[in-house]
C-alpha cells in the first residue's frame, strides 16, 4: 500500500521567504510526526499531531515554525522568513496509533536549502 | 537535543562479514529502537527492544540491551552489500505518548 509522502521533494528559498512542506500520512494514522534532519545528524523532533490535535510542538526551534493538520489527516510545516539554519531534512512520520511501541513510517523527506 | 551516541560513527567491512554498532543513551527509557536510513527507501524502523528484555533477534538482526549502562548494540551477521546505510538508535521514555530521541548513527559500508 502507499506509504508516507512528502511534497516538494526538494525546496529552494532565498532566506526570508516564506516555505509550506506538505505530508500525506498513511491512511487512517492518528499520530504524526514532523523532524527535522541536519547533514550528518540524527531526525531531531519537532511536532506531534494526534489526529488533528497538535498536542506537542517542544522541539519547534522558534516562532517561524508553525504546523497544523486541521482535518486530521494531512499535515503541513511551514516556515516563515525563513534562515540558513532552516537548512535541512524535513522528515514527517506517522504511526497507526499513539504510544511509542508502535513503529513509525517515515516518508522521504523535504530538503530545504535556503540561500 | 540528542540522548543517543552511537559508536563508531563509520564502519567498513566486507559482504559477509558480521557488523557492531552501540548506543549510549543518558536518561531511563521505556524502549529503544534501531532505524536504517539510505537513500533508496529512507528511514525504516528495523526493531524495537523493551526496557524489560535484554536481547532481540530478527533476522539477521539481533539487540541487546543493558540497562544497567545505559548501552543497547546492534550486530547485523553476514553482512550484504545492501546493508550498507545509516543506523540510528531512538530512544522512547514512555510507552504512551513519547518523543523519539534519536542518535548521530554510524554510517554503515559494506563492501562485495
Amino acid at each position: 500500500g502507499a506509504g508516507v509522502s512528502q511534497s516538494p521533494r526538494y525546496k529552494v528559498a532565498k532566506r526570508g521567504q516564506d516555505v509550506a512542506l506538505r505530508c500525506d500520512p498513511i491512511s487512517g494514522h492518528v499520530s504524526l510526526f514532523w523532524y527535522q534532519q541536519a547533514l550528518g545528524q540524527g531526525p531531531e523532533f519537532l511536532t506531534y499531531f494526534q489526529n488533528e490535535a497538535q498536542l506537542d510542538k517542544s522541539g519547534l526551534p522558534s516562532d517561524r515554525f508553525f504546523a497544523e493538520r486541521p482535518e486530521g489527516s494531512v499535515s503541513t510545516l511551514k516556515i516563515q522568513r525563513t534562515q540558513q539554519e532552516d537548512s535541512a531534512v524535513y522528515l514527517c512520520a506517522s504511526s497507526l496509533t499513539t504510544g511509542t511501541m508502535y513503529e513509525q513510517y517515515f516518508g522521504p523527506g523535504t530538503r530545504l536549502t535556503v540561500t | 537535543s540528542q540522548q543517543g551516541e552511537e559508536d563508531p560513527q563509520a564502519l567498513s567491512i566486507q559482504e559477509g562479514e558480521n557488523a557492531t554498532m552501540n548506543c549510549s543513551y543518558k536518561t531511563s527509557i521505556n524502549n529503544l529502537q534501531w532505524y536504517r536510513q539510505n537513500s533508496g527507501r529512507g528511514l525504516v524502523h528495523l526493531i524495537l527492544i523493551r526496557s524489560n528484555e535484554r536481547e532481540k533477534h530478527s533476522g539477521r538482526l539481533r539487540v541487546t540491551l543493558d540497562t544497567s549502562k545505559k548501552s543497547s548494540s546492534l550486530l547485523i551477521t553476514a553482512s550484504r552489500a545492501a546493508d550498507t546505510a545509516s543506523y540510528f538508535c531512538a530512544t522512547a521514555m514512555n510507552s504512551g505518548y513519547s518523543t523519539l530521541t534519536f542518535g548521530k548513527g554510524t554510517m554503515l559500508l559494506v563492501s562485495p
